[in-house]
């Protein structure tokens, strides 16, 4: 079964540097989303992309962050200048078609020290 | 904004028991899933789910739109159903935005 990938699994950062989270969604889905999860909370949402425009955003998703689809598989979450309070689990989802289904990868575990 | 509440927020059960959690959302929605966070952090569907009954080996969930709530049944459970459950909803026009409550976390005893 096709499934979303994401890279690294885990990513160690010294606060004020810059950070891409890789995400490789399900090949034929076209819309894509961005969670974070603080440990030990609940899954919060960043960032909607369909047609290569955000959708839809957070008010967590300031000026420090952004996304790309680069060439047609990957997509990406770009963090400027992390903090320590960017420490989180970084989900990526993707969908076939706008109210559906959403597949979620295994996560990319931030660390900001 | 819609608020999304789950209830129990804990559960520990002995294996082979059956449990019901619950899921209550303030608005109308057209998305609704349910997840699966197991130990390793993983977030793994288990139904999409915005109105009516789905069943899938021993679970099975049930969505009353008009009420506002849905209902995941897990019967006779096993320790690999530990983990948090979530639900999640999206309204109408909202670019994919999914809203997910506090999780469930369920700790099932051999």
């Amino acid at each position: 079964e096709p499934e979303v990938t994401q890279t690294p699994s885990h990513q160690v950062t010294q606060m004020g540097q810059e950070v891409i989270l890789r995400c490789v969604p399900i090949s034929n889905h076209l819309y894509f989303y961005w969670y974070r999860q603080i440990l030990g909370q609940k899954v919060e949402f960043l960032v909607s992309f369909y047609n290569n425009e955000i959708s839809e955003k957070s008010e967590i998703f300031d000026d420090q962050f952004s996304v790309e689809r680069p060439d047609g598989s990957n997509f990406t979450l770009k963090i400027r200048s992390t903090k320590l309070e960017d420490s989180a689990m970084y989900f990526c989802a993707s969908t076939l078609l706008g109210v559906d289904t959403q597949y979620f990868g295994p996560g990319t575990r931030l660390t900001v020290l | 904004g819609i608020q999304v509440e789950q209830s129990p927020p804990d559960l520990i059960l002995q294996e082979g028991a059956n449990s019901t959690l619950r899921c209550n959302f303030s608005d109308s929605v057209n998305n609704l899933q349910w997840f699966h966070q197991n130990p390793w952090g993983q977030l793994i569907n288990l139904f999409y789910i915005p109105s009516g009954t789905k069943q899938n080996g021993r679970l099975s969930a049930t969505t009353v739109a008009t009420e506002r709530y849905s209902l995941l049944y897990i019967s006779s459970s096993q320790t690999t159903d530990s983990g948090v459950y979530f639900c999640a909803v999206e309204r109408d026009n909202q670019g994919g935005k999914l809203i997910f409550g506090q999780g469930t976390e369920l700790s099932v005893k051999p």
